[in-house]
């Protein structure tokens, strides 16, 4: 069965530092998707980034990459040069496998990132 | 671009209640979801719908039933409130094509207080 984790509930920062956000998944797909997703205070949910299984290059988009490391099934979150509006909870998500039209996302449960002046 | 609304943003009820929860998008996308998110929690799938009239059923559906009468709505009632239920419901919408068809787009949610 698909799963996805991610063990850090909460973590702090300093503005203009890098973080890195953990997450693991478990997939009997060969083929898979995995998303990154942040939800702001306010509830709203936005898509960050992606990365296709078969791609061995880390996606990048912008301040945020990705650190795949598929044999160990972890697709950690990295984020440059923070800024206070990174504040957020941080979604890791995997496409589940089925047709092109009638799949499922998996959601790990999230890490609170708090970032400080 | 586009935009998913979900009506209402606020919803009480009582327990027992058959309480009704809407979504629209005007992206044209195929595809619709409905997610519970508990507090503190991570997103768990409720329904989905691939197409107009069709409805597939989440890890999450006993309580629930959909409905998807046209591409651009896709409604979740709640068939009996329950205490243990209140959360915030969030809808989501899919394009099929292109690059981006694997990528979610998120409805503002509504959360849902039951007395």
């Amino acid at each position: 069965a698909q799963k996805v984790t991610q063990t850090q509930t909460s973590i702090s920062v300093m503005e203009k530092t890098t973080v890195t956000m953990d997450c693991v998944y478990e997939t009997q797909d060969s083929s898979y998707f995995l998303f990154w997703y942040k939800q702001t205070a306010s509830g709203e949910i936005v898509f960050l980034i992606r990365q296709d299984s078969y791609k061995k290059e880390n996606a990048t988009v912008g301040h945020y990459s990705l650190n795949f490391q598929k044999p160990k099934s972890s697709i950690g979150l990295i984020i440059t040069a923070t800024q206070i509006e990174d504040s957020a909870v941080y979604f890791c998500a995997m496409r589940e496998g089925g047709a092109s039209g009638s799949w499922q996302l998996i959601f790990g449960s999230g890490t609170q990132l708090t970032v400080m002046p | 671009g586009g935009i998913i609304t979900q009506t209402p943003k606020f919803l009480i009820g009582q327990e027992g209640q058959k309480l009704t929860l809407k979504c629209q998008q005007n992206f044209n996308h195929d595809t619709m979801y409905w997610y519970r998110q508990d507090s503190g929690k991570g997103l768990r799938l409720i329904y989905y719908s691939i197409t107009e009239n069709d409805l597939q059923k989440g890890d999450l559906s006993e309580g629930y039933d959909a409905s998807r009468e046209k591409k651009s709505s896709f409604s979740l009632t709640v068939t009996s409130a329950q205490k243990n239920e209140m959360a915030v419901f969030l809808c989501a919408s899919r394009p099929d094509w292109g690059g981006n068809y694997a990528e979610q787009f998120f409805g503002p949610g509504t959360r849902l207080t039951v007395l």
